[in-house]
Formats: C-alpha cells, structure tokens, sequence
C-alpha cells in the first residue's frame, strides 16, 4: 500500500535532548513537509524539501533541523534549543514540481512528542 | 501573505442536521483551497480541493464547498451529517506554482449530538 509512515506514534524525552522523528513516504513524491500542532491551533509549517538534498525553513523553523538524503525519507530532529517542544508532529508529502501548480500534500497519522 | 480564518472554534450539531462550517482567507489573488479533516490523534485527511473551474466541490464523505470570490470564502458543507463525522476540520489556503506552502485556518470541531 502507498503512503506515508510515521514512527513511532509517540515519543517521551527527557528535556534538554534532542530527538529525530521519522517520516517515510512510498508515494514517490518530490516533495515533502513537517508541521507541528498545538492544542487549539492550525498546524504550523517547520520546514519543507521539494527535491533530495535541498530544503527550506518554513514559518517556526528555529531549534529544529532536517535532512533530506533520499527521495522517500525527511526525517526531523528536534534539537535542545527548541524551548517548547511539546506537540504533535505531522509529516506531509505532495508530488511537488511538475505539477503545474496544483500540488495537493497528504498526511501521515502523526508523532506525539513529549518532553519530561 | 495569505492568511485563513475559521470563525467558528466549535460547532455542535444533531446527527442527520445539516452542517456548514465557514472559512475565509486573504489572498491576492485566487488561491488554492483545502479543506481536510482531522480524528483525534491522527493525521489529516483530504475531503477536498478547489484550484479552478467550477465553483461547487463536490468531496468525500459527501462533503462540498463553494469557492465564493466576492466572499473571499471556501464554506465546506453537508447536508445530513453522521455521528462519524464528529472530527476537527481545517481549511487551508495554497498559492499557485510548485510545491505548496499552505496556510492553515486554525479549525472547527465538530461534535454530533445523538
């Protein structure tokens, strides 16, 4: 089945580590995203890729980083200086350039982290 | 820069009611529009899109929306909802060429009475 993976579902770390989240996608999608989640509020966009080996920060991308190595897989790190690290994290991936702009993302079910 | 408002932060309605919630969203010009919708502790899920043409979407679920210009609104409506339906719902604005950078509104619970 295509899709997109995320692990694990949920993350406990003690404050003051950092911690890599998983996102891996068979969609053969060019592009791919992270988005964190408050209580109340709309998701947030962290950073984007919209090829291997490049990506850009999005609108919250301060005390977090990325990596995107291969086309399926953007794994976020949620580093020490992220002074609220506390949410829900989705990962997304649309089929991006080419498209002729009428690109549509697609969610995985999410990570729960929480900082002790 | 593109911003998106969903004036209602909760709405509650009796199953096989009929549903509307609304979204608005600042844009220069004509955007793309989302609206998806979220279970508890899962991801989200798209009902549907609206990038051009005509104006009614028709989604999943049997849910449609109304992409009114004049209105700068993209309502998402149903006409007899299930106790299923009883989710968070997001509407989400994009903005035309290569990959998307959405905005989301900050969403709509929706709860269904029995």
């Amino acid at each position: 089945d295509g899709g997109i993976t995320q692990s694990p579902k949920y993350l406990f770390r003690k404050e003051g580590q950092n911690v890599t989240l998983s996102c891996e996608q068979n969609l053969n999608h060019d592009a791919m995203y992270w988005y964190r989640q408050d209580p109340g509020q709309g998701l947030r966009l962290i950073y984007y890729s919209q090829i291997v080996n490049d990506f850009q920060k999005g609108d919250i991308a301060e005390g977090y980083s990325v990596s995107r190595e291969k086309k399926e897989s953007f794994p976020l790190t949620v580093t020490s200086a992220q002074k609220n690290p506390t949410a829900f994290y989705l990962c997304a991936s649309s089929p991006g350039v080419g498209t002729s702009g009428r690109d549509t993302q697609y969610f995985g079910p999410g990570t729960r982290l929480t900082v002790l | 820069a593109q911003s998106v408002t969903q004036p209602d932060i909760h709405i509650t309605v009796s199953e096989g009611a009929s549903l509307e919630l609304r979204c608005n969203y600042s844009y220069g010009a004509t955007p793309y529009l989302f609206w998806y919708v979220q279970s508890p502790g899962q991801g989200l899920q798209l009902l549907l899109k609206y990038f051009s043409g005509d104006t009614l979407v028709q989604g999943i679920k049997g849910f449609e929306a109304e992409f009114k210009r004049s209105q700068s609104s993209f309502n998402l409506r149903k006409p007899s909802v299930h106790w299923s339906d009883a989710a968070e719902y997001f509407c989400a604005v994009g903005t035309p060429g290569g990959a998307q950078k959405l905005v989301f509104g900050q969403g709509t619970r929706l709860t269904i009475n029995p």
